[in-house]
């Protein structure tokens, strides 16, 4: 598998549940990313790690909560969200931090009930 | 926050021709990017630039650092039907880890 392979593709869930986003990277990539991607709006950031460590909060609501275990793997735990958060999640990854040339996922359709 | 003005939103052009876009920005950038996504994918980087003035190529596709530092251009020859998707430009400043995207350039092109 190469490049960043993010699962689900699509997610129905409800404002009550709790689910996980999940990408993947075998590129030996340093710097992982998590980006939203709504309609009609810029991408926008949510999370930096950089070798595991959070590096950025983008003022992230704390019903989306990431973790990272190692360098290859970045999640996006959810719970309680709201319709507004329907959206295409995106996960990218560099080599590291300070380089901008992201190869992203293919994303997360994710709709909130 | 920095913000960046991608123009134009959309458009349609004829298989063959030529394309330009653009993106501006209130403030100074270091890095400008430009991207491409096609439906169902995510982006996928297909030019950067790192030098005011600086002019690159990559096939069909040229993008230039505007000298101000606050404005970047793609051009797209000879268009082709796989050329369809959104373009969105991509900046980087000083003080974060943070890329400001564009609102994206959706382009169709009409055999």
């Amino acid at each position: 598998e190469t490049g960043v392979t993010q699962t689900p593709r699509h997610l129905v869930m409800g404002m009550t549940n709790k689910k996980s986003l999940k990408c993947e990277q075998h590129l030996g990539h340093n710097a992982m990313y998590w980006y939203k991607q709504s309609a009609k709006k810029p991408l926008e950031l949510m999370f930096v790690y950089s070798l595991e460590e959070r590096v950025e909060n983008n003022s992230v609501p704390s019903r989306f909560s990431p973790e990272c275990p190692n360098s290859s793997h970045l999640f996006l735990h959810l719970h309680t969200l709201q319709p507004e958060d329907s959206a295409l999640y995106l996960c990218a990854s560099t080599g590291q931090l300070g380089n901008y040339g992201y190869t992203f996922g293919s994303g997360t359709r994710l709709t909130v009930v | 926050g920095q913000q960046l003005n991608q123009s134009p939103q959309s458009m349609f052009i004829q298989e063959g021709e030529d394309v330009s876009m653009n993106c501006t920005s209130s403030s100074i950038f270091n890095t400008w990017l430009w991207y491409k996504q096609d439906p169902g994918e995510g982006p996928v980087l297909l030019i950067a630039l790192y030098k005011a003035g600086e002019l690159t190529s990559n096939g069909r596709l040229t993008a230039q650092f505007g000298i101000t530092r606050k404005d970047s251009f793609l051009n797209i020859s000879a268009s082709i039907p796989s050329d369809v998707g959104i373009y969105f430009c991509a900046g980087h400043g000083a003080g974060s880890y943070q890329l400001t995207f564009g609102k994206g350039t959706k382009l169709s092109v009409i055999p």
